[in-house]
């Protein structure tokens, strides 16, 4: 069945950097974009980036601009997301989640979500 | 980013209706349209609507989704226990070039 599975979330130091991945499966994940949303703990949830399929357009929120990098190897089915230079506000379950239309501005988004990963900004 | 508006809390009786707000502006909302999403907690959210008012698949008739100018409503009827979640709509900003999600409202079912 459709699926995503989110995986690298854990307890890191300020200041350092973290890799999130989420691999897909059951839908060729080729031909879709891909978000990450996160969720702070008790909080609403908050869009993060996102990467069109192909990987040539990348968005993402004004939190973490210039700190966090959105990929995708369609080779292996997997999103990533590469965080540096972590703030304690960035502790958040981060969901990756499909997005179901061609253009990532296209409203039909968000329609396959992961179970998330806990990431901890701690010293 | 400035977000979209949505109020903290809706309270309504069993088999009432429902209707929660989200309140955006013409650069998301009013020109791009919403979508919904539930979260019940612990779990991640669930689609609901998008592009106003289309239901992905197993998604109940109960639902319905509408925009107004800069405002877009979803509707629930008939609430049953297990409608009592968060909801959040979402829209694509076209002067941020990102997407803005509602601060969410909780829906309580009494």
């Amino acid at each position: 069945q459709v699926q995503l599975v989110e995986s690298g979330g854990g307890v890191v130091q300020p200041g350092r950097s973290l890799r999130l991945s989420c691999a897909a499966s059951g839908f060729t994940f080729s031909s879709y974009g891909m978000h990450w949303v996160r969720q702070a703990p008790g909080k609403g949830l908050e869009w993060v980036a996102v990467i069109s399929y192909g990987g040539s357009i990348k968005y993402y929120g004004d939190s973490v601009k210039g700190r966090f990098t959105i990929s995708r190897d369609d080779s292996q089915n997997t999103l990533y997301l590469h965080m540096n230079s972590l703030r304690a506000e960035d502790t958040a379950v981060y969901y990756c989640a499909r997005h179901n239309e061609i253009a990532v501005a296209g409203n039909d988004a968000f329609d396959i979500w992961g179970q998330g990963t806990m990431v901890t900004v701690s010293s | 980013q400035a977000g979209l508006t949505q109020p903290p809390s809706v309270s309504k009786g069993l088999r009432q209706t429902a209707t929660l707000t989200c309140t955006g502006n013409s650069n998301n909302v009013g020109s791009q349209g919403a979508l919904w999403l539930q979260q019940h907690q612990g779990h991640p959210p669930k689609l609901l609507s998008y592009r106003n008012n289309n239901r992905p698949s197993g998604i109940s008739e109960r639902l319905s989704a509408s925009r107004s100018g800069n405002t877009a409503s979803l509707t629930i009827t008939g609430l049953q226990p297990e409608d009592e979640a968060d909801y959040y709509c979402s829209a694509w900003d076209s002067s941020l070039s990102a997407w803005v999600f509602g601060g969410g409202t909780k829906l309580n079912v009494l």
